[in-house]
């Protein structure tokens, strides 16, 4: 049974960053590109930033390019999004996607909120 | 320019069926989607993935009640014998060349 599982949001102030995780379970993780994906308080979703099943290329939303980075682990089976530079704007819940190549598995999400 | 239009809202009654429509840009019209379903409170999940032929697989324990088809640039979801928990936010997605697209969603209200 395929688990993803987000920690690591809270509040922070802007211009600080933050540092999510996705711990994932029930899948060889090491095949799957994995995705971030956020949503801010009542809105729709966005795409936020892709990485291949090997970390070999890595892609990112127009909106937080240059501020965030994705990253993973194999052997730990984690997915991390470095968040840089946080304004306002980007406060949301932050869900962790699995890809094939459609999201298929969704975790529950983190909720970062930036706010002085 | 990749995008996916859905209309905001929609709207059926309890046990009656109801039709949602997501349209892809043109230049587009052979792209696959998923759709996913948001309930109140919770994160998405995915309902099925969809070619541009109709054919379409469902996500894990996804119901008969949901289908999907396709006619050129659309792709619809339809949900039969609507039932209270099917109100919810569904979305469609897709992707193209370093680039993942979701529509802006319906809403859907079951009366």
């Amino acid at each position: 049974q395929v688990h993803l599982v987000e920690s690591g949001g809270g509040v922070v102030q802007p211009g600080r960053s933050l540092r999510l995780s996705c711990a994932a379970s029930g899948f060889t993780f090491s095949s799957y590109a994995m995705h971030w994906v956020r949503q801010t308080p009542g809105k729709g979703l966005e795409w936020v930033a892709v990485i291949w099943y090997d970390g070999s290329n890595k892609y990112y939303g127009d909106s937080v390019k240059g501020r965030f980075t994705i990253s993973r682990d194999n052997a730990k089976n984690t997915l991390y999004l470095q968040m840089n530079s946080l304004r306002p704007e980007d406060t949301a819940v932050y869900y962790c996607t699995r890809a094939a190549p459609l999201f298929d598995y969704w975790g529950q999400g983190t909720l970062v909120s930036v706010s002085s | 320019q990749l995008v996916l239009s859905q209309s905001p809202s929609a709207s059926a009654s309890l046990g009656a069926s109801v039709k949602l429509t997501c349209t892809l840009s043109s230049g587009h019209i052979n792209y696959a989607i998923a759709w996913h379903q948001q309930q109140p409170e919770k994160g998405p999940r995915l309902l099925m993935t969809l070619n541009s032929d109709g054919t379409h697989r469902k996500g894990d324990g996804i119901p008969d009640r949901f289908s999907g088809s396709s006619s050129g640039a659309e792709r619809y979801l339809s949900i039969s014998s609507l039932q209270s928990e099917d109100e919810a936010d569904y979305y469609c997605q897709t992707w193209g060349p370093d680039i993942w697209v979701f529509g802006g969603g319906t809403k859907l209200t079951v009366l």
